[in-house]
């Protein structure tokens, strides 16, 4: 069964605590993303990986941490450092880089208590 | 950093009815995508148009380019209620190794 596995589905996260978002992806895709989707709005990214071991930060990339260590697995962390993480994260993957069609996970809600 | 502007941010329209939405960016694209998200999940890839294209189509989905007034448009023909969702167009720009995501419309199909 191809795809893309975001777990948790929903996770809380209280004041001053790191999480880890995991991604495996069994599309043998070498690129991948996370995005951060708030309510009623678009997305942003946060970091994106063209290669396993190299990974690049995206536009809010601040609070946040990923590793690259295997081609299908692209876990995110949202660290203390993140003020406001309350958001939908959502994990793509695509053959390659620019211009090709983004594959999307089906989100992990992350909510602050 | 978002480029594309979708319009209208909400759409709502009785079953059987089209549905129209646009999109306008700012810089030269190499192509532009539409995508669909149902509320709450992840978003899906609908159709991709290159900038050397004016005209795709997909089924009930015809989409629009013009590169000369930096817009796009996504027609759906003869709606049904599992249109419901939030539509997000993206374009890919030269020498930029990411897409660059609109804001969204938010389409309601009233049965």
């Amino acid at each position: 069964d191809g795809g893309i596995t975001q777990s948790p589905k929903y996770l809380f996260r209280k004041e001053g605590q790191n999480v880890t978002l995991s991604c495996e992806q069994n599309l043998n895709h070498d690129a991948m993303y996370w995005y951060r989707q708030d309510p009623g709005q678009g997305l942003r990214l946060i970091y994106y990986s063209q290669i396993v071991n190299d990974f690049q930060k995206g536009d809010i990339a601040e609070g946040y941490s990923v590793s690259r260590e295997k081609k299908e697995s692209f876990p995110l962390t949202v660290t203390s450092a993140q003020k406001n993480p309350t958001a939908f994260y959502l994990c793509a993957t695509s053959a390659g880089l620019a211009g090709n069609t983004i594959y999307f996970g089906e989100g992990s809600w992350l909510t602050v208590v | 950093s978002q480029q594309g502007e979708e319009d209208p941010q909400a759409l709502s329209i009785q079953e059987g009815e089209n549905a129209t939405m646009n999109c306008s960016y700012k810089t030269s694209i190499n192509n532009l995508q539409w995508y669909r998200q149902n509320s709450g999940r992840g978003l899906v890839h609908l159709i991709l148009i290159r900038s050397n294209e004016r005209e795709k189509h997909s089924g009930r989905l015809r989409v629009t380019l013009d590169t000369s007034k930096k817009s796009s448009s996504l027609l759906i023909t003869a709606s049904r209620a599992a249109d419901t969702a939030s539509y997000f167009c993206a374009t890919d720009v030269p020498s930029n190794y990411q897409l660059i995501w609109g804001a969204g419309t938010k389409l309601i199909i009233k049965p």
